[in-house]
């Protein structure tokens, strides 16, 4: 079935440990994205890929990294966890269609727990 | 700074009511999309409208985009137990391909 997928699905890591979020996308789309949700903030950005080979920050991106590996694949990384990580994260994919607007999709998150 | 502000942030109604909930901002979007999520799942796009005054609908479900492109509506007619669920507005500020999202409404549909 086409669309995004993420892996893991859960993960439990102490404080200073690190962990790679991956999300693979096979729908061809140019802009991939992660995005963080916490109870009552909605979904926060943290970093964005516009197009292979580029990367940025989004609003939250204290304490990770990103990786665009390829046109298919985006990765989140934690270099040391902290508590205030505990989140869902959620990994999306569009394609930009100027003037007609366009629509993400996303894969069904990865459950993080800091303790 | 939340720069869109989704009300009521929970409703919880009768099956066979209608409903609408608000998406507002001072910011002028190129778009907006409409999102319902379910518990465990990540969200799943509704809907986008891209010009100012635009009407969609989808089943029972009606969406209106504000003349000025800063606001945007969602109302169900005869809501139904399935349409319980976390319901999400985002909105483009420059057709940048990066969303803002709203703190989402979770709306309860009893039988």
């Amino acid at each position: 079935n086409a669309g995004v997928t993420q892996t893991p699905k859960f993960q439990v890591l102490k404080t200073g440990q690190s962990m790679t979020l991956q999300c693979a996308q096979d729908m061809n789309h140019n802009s991939m994205y992660w995005y963080r949700q916490d109870p009552g903030m909605g979904l926060r950005l943290i970093y964005y890929s516009a197009s292979e080979g580029t990367t940025d920050k989004g609003e939250v991106p204290n304490g990770y990294n990103v990786s665009r590996l390829n046109k298919r694949e985006f990765s989140l990384r934690l270099e040391s966890a902290a508590p205030s990580q505990t989140s869902v994260y959620f990994c999306a994919s569009s394609e930009i269609l100027r003037g007609y607007g366009y629509g993400y999709t996303f894969g069904s998150g990865t459950r993080l727990t800091v303790v | 700074t939340q720069l869109l502000e989704q009300s009521p942030q929970f409703l919880s109604i009768q099956e066979g009511e209608n409903l609408t909930v608000y998406c507002n901002s001072s910011s002028v979007f190129s778009s907006l999309q409409w999102y319902r999520q379910e518990p465990g799942e990540g969200p799943v796009l509704l809907v986008t409208v891209v010009t100012g005054g635009e009407v969609k609908k989808l089943k029972r479900l009606t969406f209106q985009f504000g003349d000025a492109r800063k606001d945007s509506s969602l109302h169900i007619t005869a809501a139904q137990p399935g349409d319980t669920g976390l319901y999400l507005c985002a909105g483009d500020i420059g057709n940048t391909g990066k969303l803002i999202f709203g703190q989402g409404t979770t709306l309860q549909v009893k039988p």
